[in-house]
């Protein structure tokens, strides 16, 4: 059984479109994440939600909005999608009871291509 | 704010050899402090982490790392490579206020014959 699940697994696109990513967890977590990897590797969160309340907003252009329609779920939405957004996107999550203690479960990542 | 630094962005080491990956910490607080694998093309799956129970931690597939106040350090080790351990090692910090996973750059560990 999946425990984080994202999809697309892939996602190539044009410049300029709204591109949508999903992200779904059956580990019974209340709080989301969002990461993003850039093609150096490195690893940066974007956002955050608990109980579909938004808790982190790192400095993301707001093309990006993330949306939580339940726990369980925390979609991705990007609008006007430039080059500079190709990367790979990594959803994951966690229980917050103990905050920094806790472990994050990521999910197989969404690898975007903007041409 | 809190960061980690990993020194070294690639180690080789052969089958059989020692592992070591240096994982060093900047924090005003006491730390969480976490170990993280990737193997090509997937997603992190966490290998230890240290939540200031024990400084000596065990993880998965043979790694254990030690938390050393200190030196400020995190360092991963293993004492004897296996070729299915090379992938991406990332070390990260964790920080309350929503639970913020703050990562190193990563070490591609290679492992030769």
């Amino acid at each position: 059984d999946t425990a984080v699940s994202q999809t697309p697994k892939y996602l190539v696109t044009q410049m300029g479109n709204d591109k949508s990513i999903k992200c779904e967890q059956n580990l019974g977590h209340d709080t989301m994440y969002w990461y993003k990897q850039d093609s150096k590797k490195f690893l940066k969160i974007m956002f955050s939600y608990n109980n579909k309340e938004l808790i982190i907003n790192e400095t993301v252009p707001n093309r990006f909005s993330p949306k939580s329609p339940d726990k369980a779920h925390l979609n991705l939405h990007i609008n006007s999608l430039e080059l500079g957004d190709s990367a790979v996107y990594f959803c994951a999550s966690s229980h917050l009871e103990r905050e920094a203690q806790e472990t994050q479960y990521f999910g197989p990542g969404t690898r975007l291509l903007v041409l | 704010a809190q960061s980690v630094t990993q020194l070294g962005s690639h180690v080789s080491v052969s089958e059989g050899a020692l592992v070591l990956l240096r994982c060093n910490y900047s924090s005003s607080v006491p730390p969480y402090l976490f170990w993280y694998v990737q193997y090509p093309n997937q997603g992190l799956q966490l290998l230890l982490k240290y939540t200031s129970a024990a400084t000596l931690v065990k993880g998965i597939n043979g790694f254990e790392a030690e938390f050393k106040k200190s030196e400020t350090s995190f360092h991963l080790t293993k004492p004897s490579a296996h070729m299915s351990d090379a992938a991406e090692y990332f070390c990260a910090v964790a920080t309350g206020g929503g639970n913020k996973l703050t990562f190193g750059t990563g070490t591609q560990l290679k492992v030769e014959l």
